[in-house]
């Protein structure tokens, strides 16, 4: 059984500019979240997708955003790039929220 | 939303001791995982434990859920444990897992 694959693995992008970022969950996994985890704030939650809708939100700027698809893809993109959005984000996806998540390898942004 | 605390956020042991790694929940919390997050970043899932006791290996992990604490037990340790471990859990409201700052193990051959 595949598990929770995240592209890409590597990205430099400019100040400025966009960045979309995809996660394809585990098959028959409904749910997906993201987070985002820097050496300063930690592990921090995004947002929760579940059946193509958000359910839950973290506290990110309106720049941050995201989408499931129905085959419960998601990419979340992330506009007018800062140089403190350089992080590791992180894909989970679970069969619902009171089961366990389990994480794809991450993509690393890197803003120059 | 919820508060997760670890402890102790630094070990550094010889191969072969054993360990205990803690996370303090400020409220009940009705999804409590630990991870050991690997050198390239991925977050490996070692247990799903709301409440009880479960054992796989050399590691194990008892969460007490009307104390609102979880423990992680490394036996035996081996230089491949090293990395850091994060416990998770989450909250009744809206948000998604809150994670703790981590236990960075080191285990010296």
């Amino acid at each position: 059984k595949a598990g929770v694959t995240q592209t890409p693995r590597y990205l430099i992008k400019t100040r400025g500019q966009q960045v979309t970022l995809s996660c394809s969950p585990i098959s028959g996994h409904r749910s997906v979240s993201w987070y985002q985890q820097t050496p300063g704030q930690g592990l921090q939650f995004l947002f929760e997708y579940f059946s193509e809708t958000q359910r839950n939100k973290g506290n990110f700027p309106g720049r941050f955003s995201g989408r499931q698809f129905s085959n419960s893809r998601s990419e979340m993109n992330v506009s007018t790039l800062e140089l403190g959005d350089s992080a590791l984000y992180l894909c989970a996806s679970s069969t619902s929220d009171t089961y366990g998540y389990t994480f794809g390898s991450g993509t690393r942004l890197t803003v120059v | 939303g919820i508060q997760v605390e670890q402890s102790p956020p630094d070990l550094i042991l010889q191969e072969g001791a054993n360990s205990t790694l803690r996370c303090n929940f400020s409220d009940s919390v009705n999804n409590l995982q630990w991870f050991h997050q690997n050198p390239w970043g991925q977050l490996i899932n070692l247990f799903y434990i709301p409440s009880g006791t479960k054992q796989n290996g050399r590691l194990s992990a008892t969460t007490v859920a009307t104390e609102r604490y979880s423990l992680l037990y490394i036996s035996s340790s081996q230089t491949t444990d090293s990395g850091v471990y994060f416990c998770a859990g989450k909250g009744g409201g809206a948000d998604g897992l809150t994670f703790g700052k981590g236990t960075h193990l080191i285990i010296q051959p």
